[in-house]
This record gives C-alpha cells, structure tokens and sequence, in this order.
C-alpha cells in the first residue's frame, strides 16, 4: 500500500495567518490527490483535487500544489471558519490511503 | 446537490454482521461510483470499498474477504455489510460519492460528497 505522511499532525495559527499543510507519499503519486477539510460532526468537504484544482465553491485562499511524492495545502489567510480537520488522499493506487490529518486550532 | 445519509445500528455485537445503508438525494444514483470509508478512533481514515451503480466492485484487500457491497437503484440506496466483526471494526463508518477528472489521459478520482458519518461500535 502507499503510505502517506501528513505534516503537522496539529497546528495552532491566528485568524489572518498564513498555513501549509504537507502531504508525503511513499512513491510517486503523479498528481493522483485531493485534500479535505472536516468539521466534527459535519461531513468532510472537498477542497483540492487533482493537486492542484479548486474544487467547485471553495474560496480561493485554499490553494494546493504538488506532484510526484510532495504536496502541500495552504491557506493564504485563516479565516475562523477555517479551523477545523485537513487531510489527503491518494487515489493513484489502489487502496486508496489518507494522511493522518492535521487540525488546526485557534492560537 | 447530492446529499448522502448514512443509516444503521449504532451497536454491533462482535462477531456478528455490521450492516449499514446510505441514501442519496439530490442527484441519480444511477452511472455513479459510491464508496465507503471509515475511522477508528485515534487512527486516521481507511477506504473500505467502492461500488458501481451496476454492481461492479472494488474492495480494500485488508477487509476483502469479510466486506460486500450492494446497491438498490430503485431506492437510491447503497449498502455496506461486514462480517465477524470486532473491536477493531468500531469506527464512524461514511459514504462517499466518487467524483474524477480527465487530466493527459488519466482518470483521476477524489471524494466528492460525504455523508455526515455514523458510529458503529462493536462490543460483546
């Protein structure tokens, strides 16, 4: 299986900073990713896919970029909406695997 | 737009079957791939398998041989069983519509919609 590795685990930021969010698959992925963001309780949303394309709605402070093994997700400018559950998901193989996650949280 | 709702019991003894629905409104279930994930507690998401709107299946090797998937096009629904559960298989259980885009000639494939999720503890 790809094992994918997401980086920080959690993070702390104020509304306004800037945040990256890293994703590391254990072999090439081609662009073969998408991001998500999940709020407790709601439904995970779809923010990136294909490395780098805005999914359909999501505003454009989301940005992702990436290809082969390194990706990355950043906010260019925390909103409080935005503080919830990030994470990755490779879909270039079969079983398509998730990184860990990574909540970022109110400094 | 698509909305998805998992439905099911929320208690599983072990070793028994781990049943679960999930109902699509908003769009056809019909030409449409549909999957379900899950996460345990304390670990992170795992893809159980992705159905076919004609019942072609792919499933995650890890749980193959105790895992089937069904869909109900009349109903708008697709199902998930499990079978000879543990504590190992609690989780909050989701359903997912597959979504994808062309790009150089390949298919590339996101999660699209989710379902809210639902908890599926399993104890004796």
């Amino acid at each position: 299986d790809i094992r994918v590795t997401q980086s920080p685990s959690s993070l702390s930021a104020s509304v306004g900073d800037r945040v990256t969010i890293t994703c590391r698959a254990s072999q090439s992925i081609s662009d073969y990713l998408s991001w998500y963001q999940h709020k407790p309780g709601k439904a995970p949303q779809l923010l990136i896919y294909a490395a780098s394309t805005l999914q359909t709605g999501v505003p454009s402070r989301f940005s992702g970029i990436g290809s082969g093994t390194d990706f990355s997700l950043t906010i260019s400018s925390l909103q409080p909406e935005d503080f919830a559950i990030y994470f990755c998901l490779q879909s270039f193989t079969m079983p398509y695997t998730f990184g860990q996650g990574t909540k970022v949280d109110i400094k | 737009q698509v909305q998805l709702q998992e439905s099911g019991p929320g208690l599983v003894k072990t070793s028994e079957t781990l049943s679960l629905t999930c109902t699509v409104s908003g769009d056809f279930i019909g030409d449409q791939y549909w999957s379900w994930l899950r996460k345990p507690p304390g670990k992170g998401l795992e893809w159980i398998g992705t159905i076919y709107s004609s019942g072609g299946t792919n499933y995650n090797p890890s749980l193959r041989s105790r895992v089937s998937m069904s869909v109900d096009t009349s109903n708008d629904q697709f199902s998930l069983k499990m079978t000879s559960v543990t504590a190992a298989d609690t989780a909050v259980y989701y359903c997912a519509r597959l979504g994808g885009v062309y790009d150089s000639g390949s298919y590339i494939i996101h999660f699209e919609s989710w379902g809210q999720g639902t908890l599926v503890t399993v104890s004796s």
